[in-house]
């Protein structure tokens, strides 16, 4: 099993620009989460999925995130416009049935 | 509301020295507890987790912990440091319904 895939591992792009961060989760894994991590907040649960449906999404800091996941292999989170506050470390996990996560490598991105 | 508290922001001990670190929780009924090692530039990987049944739990690389009820704790050991468990330790909880809450974390430094 690979894993979960996060890409891309690092990202650099300037204000305003849209950025969007992919994951493919374990298969037959039905839940999904995306973190954000900063030093100054540490782990933070932006939103997650059961069986590709949005349950909470109270942690996505305001309409410039959006997440989807169109189908069971494959998740998104976009940041439009992006800025520099942006700036952190996102990683995706997913989850079967007997519950603690297995988490992506992570996508570094640094809003410029 | 589920919380976890990790005290102890920086930990330093000598190669081959015992450890221990803390964590405590808090939530209404019995709880679903986690621990997780981030080494630098990775995503987190787990270590252990309790459910249910004995209340010492064997994890990989030769950490285990103990649930305490009485005392909301959930503290991980490992008897004998190695200098490549130097990273950061979360720990974390759920009640249920696959939602985790992560505590700061503790930072590990294995002096040689």
């Amino acid at each position: 099993d690979a894993g979960v895939i996060q890409s891309p591992r690092h990202e650099v792009t300037e204000m305003g620009q849209e950025v969007t961060l992919r994951c493919k989760p374990i298969s037959g894994h039905n839940s999904l989460f995306w973190y954000r991590q900063t030093m100054m907040r540490g782990l933070e649960l932006l939103i997650y999925f059961n069986n590709n449906v949005p349950i909470d999404d109270s942690g996505m800091p305001e309409d410039r995130f959006s997440a989807k996941m169109p189908n069971a292999s494959f998740s998104t989170l976009k940041i439009q416009p992006s800025e520099p506050r942006d700036s952190a470390v996102y990683f995706c996990a997913s989850s079967g049935t007997a519950y603690g996560y297995t988490f992506g490598s992570g996508t570094r991105l640094t809003v410029v | 509301a589920q919380s976890v508290t990790q005290p102890d922001i920086h930990i330093t001990v000598s190669e081959g020295a015992s450890l221990e670190l803390r964590c405590n929780y808090s939530y209404g009924a019995t709880p679903y507890l986690f621990w997780y090692v981030q080494s630098p530039g990775q995503g987190l990987q787990l270590l252990l987790k309790y459910f249910s049944g004995d209340t010492l739990v064997q994890g990989i690389k030769g950490f285990e912990a103990e649930f305490k009820r009485s005392q909301s704790s959930f503290n991980l050991r490992k008897p004998s440091v190695h200098w490549s468990d130097a990273a950061e330790y979360f720990c974390a909880v759920t009640g249920g319904g696959n939602k985790l809450t992560f505590g700061t974390g503790t930072q590990l430094k294995v002096e040689l």
